[in-house]
């Protein structure tokens, strides 16, 4: 399995400001996602980060909201813009398709803990 | 779309006793099936998986069998302990690899 980190845990951050989530795998993956869950929620999928072009977001998240990079097979990050109180959620990294394992099972960072005033 | 449908919470156990969540997926085909358990205050992580129809996945006394017939995949644990209380989420895997999750089932364990 990969083994995922992500910076920061958590942040309190005012409204109208802006946010970067990193997330750093151990290995090189095929594939990378971004969730959000609410709070008391499921998890919902952001976008799938695509190493060496643009996102694929899905439906209701868009690029200049939740800007996504992807610059190799091992790092991604999130950003979360011009951030308002509904914005406040665990926002999570998955990763699938390392060397050892096959591209249908992720596997998740601990999470970034947003909450904005 | 695709999707699953996971027993509502919470569930209030004493230790050793059974436990049973409930997860039904409906599809266009025959999705992975995943369950995912987040203690609290961590992330996610994953409990166990099938990828056919007649799987069993089974992981540190917990299991699930991929029912085509009934389009289920029921978690269970014959003797549940303290140590398990934490949110369980079905999930099913679609194209592309995106999961699509339940709502999750909070499980809290009395010694």
């Amino acid at each position: 399995s990969a083994v995922i980190s992500q910076k920061p845990s958590r942040d309190i951050c005012q409204r109208g400001t802006s946010l970067t989530i990193q997330c750093q795998v151990d290995s090189q993956v095929t594939m990378m996602f971004w969730y959000r869950q609410q709070p008391g929620q499921s998890l919902t999928l952001i976008a799938t980060a695509n190493q060496g072009s643009e996102a694929t977001y899905e439906s209701g998240f868009v690029i200049d909201k939740f800007p996504i990079s992807r610059p190799n097979l091992t790092f991604s990050t999130l950003t979360v813009s011009n951030m308002s109180p509904e914005d406040s959620s665990i926002y999570l990294c998955s990763a699938a398709g390392s060397r050892q394992g096959s591209t249908d099972t992720q596997y998740f960072g601990p999470g970034t803990r947003l909450t904005v005033l | 779309g695709d999707s699953v449908t996971q027993m509502e919470g919470p569930v209030t156990l004493s230790e050793e006793a059974f436990l049973t969540i409930n997860c039904t997926y409906t599809a266009t085909g025959y999705p992975s099936l995943f369950w995912y358990v987040q203690y609290p205050g961590e992330g996610l992580q994953l409990l166990l998986k099938a990828t056919k129809a007649d799987d069993k996945g089974s992981n540190k006394g917990f299991e699930a069998t991929y029912r085509k017939e009934t389009t289920s995949f029921h978690l269970e644990k014959g003797s549940v302990q303290v140590s398990d209380s934490a949110v369980y989420f079905c999930a099913g895997g679609s194209t592309l690899g995106r999961l699509y999750f339940g709502r999750g089932t909070q499980l809290t364990v009395w010694p």
